[in-house]
């Protein structure tokens, strides 16, 4: 089935690196993205990375991807007060509709 | 440079009314998709049109929920004899047409229409 999982809540310090997990289940999914949302805001894309990728890195901004676990991870570096979002991490089925995660919320702590 | 938009921002109605939502994709983009959000919960697929063909429906989408994109460009979103259950925040979100290999095919979100059931 259709289902993408995630912690819940991460909290962390501001200079420190913050991990966000998402696990997945459709093996064929050709693209995983990450997408942030701040309060009162749309969702926005942050990064995405090909499934025949293993590491992308974008800036601050690391993505990992086990294939043969289906899990991903977003790594901040260096994570900032204004980095404070919800994380979705998402899989996309054939005519591009997105399966989303629940969410990881990152609080930074000064 | 005119992003996707939705309208209303906000919706408050009460049990048993009928609403409709509004989503205009950014020009050019031929699929447009809508989402339903809860809170603390990711935003869920509902359906999703290519041009004025509506390709696929969740089974989240019951039958006081119908969709149409009659010319191809905005959608709307209608729930008939709306319950508490509906309220949610409603996601449009739409995409060009497939690039070729090795680019993702992006899909850009509007601020969604939070709707209320009282």
């Amino acid at each position: 089935g259709e289902d993408v999982e995630q912690s819940l809540f991460l909290s962390v310090r501001e200079g420190d690196s913050s991990v966000i997990n998402c696990t997945y289940t459709d093996s064929s999914s050709t693209y995983l993205y990450w997408y942030k949302q701040e309060p009162g805001a749309g969702l926005q894309l942050l990064t995405y990375i090909f499934s025949n990728m293993d590491m992308k890195q974008d800036q601050r901004l690391t993505v990992l991807l086990n294939k043969k676990d289906k899990h991903l991870s977003l790594r901040i570096a260096d994570t900032q007060t204004g980095d404070s979002a919800i994380y979705f991490c998402a899989e996309i089925y054939q005519g591009g509709k997105l399966i989303f995660g629940q969410g990881t919320e990152l609080s930074v702590k000064p | 440079d005119t992003g996707v938009s939705q309208d209303p921002r906000h919706k408050i109605t009460k049990r048993g009314q009928n609403v409709t939502f509004r989503c205009d994709p950014i020009s050019e983009h031929n699929r447009l998709y809508w989402y339903r959000q809860t809170l603390g919960q990711g935003p869920e697929f509902l359906t999703y049109f290519q041009n004025e063909a509506q390709l696929e429906k969740s089974r989240l989408l019951s039958d006081r929920f119908s969709a149409e994109r009659p010319k191809g460009s905005f959608s709307t979103l209608e729930i008939q004899r709306t319950e508490q259950g509906d309220s949610a925040m409603y996601l449009c979100a739409s995409s060009p047409p497939p690039a070729g290999s090795g680019r993702p095919n992006e899909q850009f979100f509007g601020p969604g229409t939070r709707l209320t059931v009282l």
